[in-house]
C-alpha cells in the first residue's frame, strides 16, 4: 500500500519569508514523489517531482523539494514566499513498480502568504 | 491546445438519478483517471483506465462506473445518485512510457450536487 500524509492543514507565512509544507510518504517499494498545486475553482498542477538522483529537485515558480529516505518525507520550499503562491498543495506518491500508474494524494495543505 | 476537459462544470442532481461526467484529452495519452476531491480529504481515486477498453478500480469505486470505449474519452456514471456523491471529480491523464514519468494532466473539474 502507498500512503501521504501532510500534517499540517494550514500554513501561513509573510510575504519574503521562507517557507516550507511537509510531506511525509509510506511505500513498500521505492517512491516517486510529486507536489501539485490548485488554485481556487481550478484543476490541479504539477508543481515538481522526484523520481532518482539528486535529493534536492527544483520546479516552477521557484519551488523545490528535498527528498529523505531515511526519514521518509519530501518537504516543498521556497526560499521567498509571495502573496500569489497562495493555493492549496498537494503531495503525491507512486510505488515505482505500481501498475497504472495511479498517484495517491495526501489531504492537501492550504499555503497562505500574508502581505 | 485544449489539454483534459471535462464536461459538465456543473450539475445538481435529485437522490437517484443517473448521469454520465465526460472526460476528453487530446495529449494522446494511455492512462485516465477519475478522483474526486473533497474537503480535508485530498483527492482519491475511484477508477483509471491504462489504455482503450480497459478499466480498473481504484480506492472508492463503489456507485460509479467507467468505460473508456475511445482512446481519448474517459466516461464516469452514476446510476443512482446518493447524496454521499456529493464532490469535485477531477479527471485526469499521463503517458505510458517516454521519460515523462508521472506527471498527471488534470482538467478543471466537475462539481455535483446530489439533493
Amino acid at each position: 500500500a502507498q500512503s501521504v500524509a501532510q500534517p499540517e492543514d494550514q500554513v501561513n507565512v509573510a510575504e519574503g519569508n521562507p517557507l516550507t509544507v511537509k510531506c511525509t510518504y509510506s511505500v513498500s517499494g521505492n517512491p516517486y514523489l510529486f507536489w501539485y498545486v490548485q488554485y481556487p475553482n481550478r484543476g490541479l498542477q504539477f508543481l515538481l517531482k522526484y523520481i532518482t538522483g539528486d535529493n534536492l529537485v527544483k520546479g516552477s515558480y521557484g519551488f523545490e523539494a528535498e527528498f529523505n529516505k531515511s526519514q521518509t518525507s519530501f518537504h516543498l520550499k521556497k526560499p521567498s514566499a509571495l502573496v500569489s503562491d497562495s493555493a492549496l498543495y498537494f503531495c503525491a506518491v507512486r510505488d515505482v513498480n505500481r501498475r497504472g500508474r495511479q498517484l495517491t494524494f495526501g489531504s492537501g495543505t492550504q499555503l497562505t502568504v500574508l502581505p | 491546445n485544449a489539454g483534459v476537459t471535462q464536461t459538465p462544470k456543473f450539475r445538481v442532481l435529485k437522490t437517484g438519478q443517473s448521469m454520465t461526467l465526460l472526460c476528453a484529452q487530446d495529449m494522446n495519452h494511455e492512462y485516465m483517471y477519475w478522483y474526486r476531491q473533497d474537503p480535508g480529504m485530498g483527492l482519491r481515486l475511484i477508477h483509471y483506465s491504462v489504455g482503450e477498453g480497459t478499466t480498473a478500480k481504484g480506492e472508492v469505486p463503489d456507485g460509479y462506473n467507467v468505460s473508456r470505449l475511445k482512446k481519448q474519452n474517459f466516461l464516469l456514471g452514476l446510476e443512482s445518485a446518493a447524496p454521499s456523491q456529493t464532490s469535485v471529480y477531477f479527471c485526469a491523464s499521463t503517458w505510458e512510457t517516454g521519460g515523462r514519468t508521472g506527471e498527471l494532466f488534470f482538467g478543471e473539474g466537475s462539481r455535483l450536487t446530489v439533493l
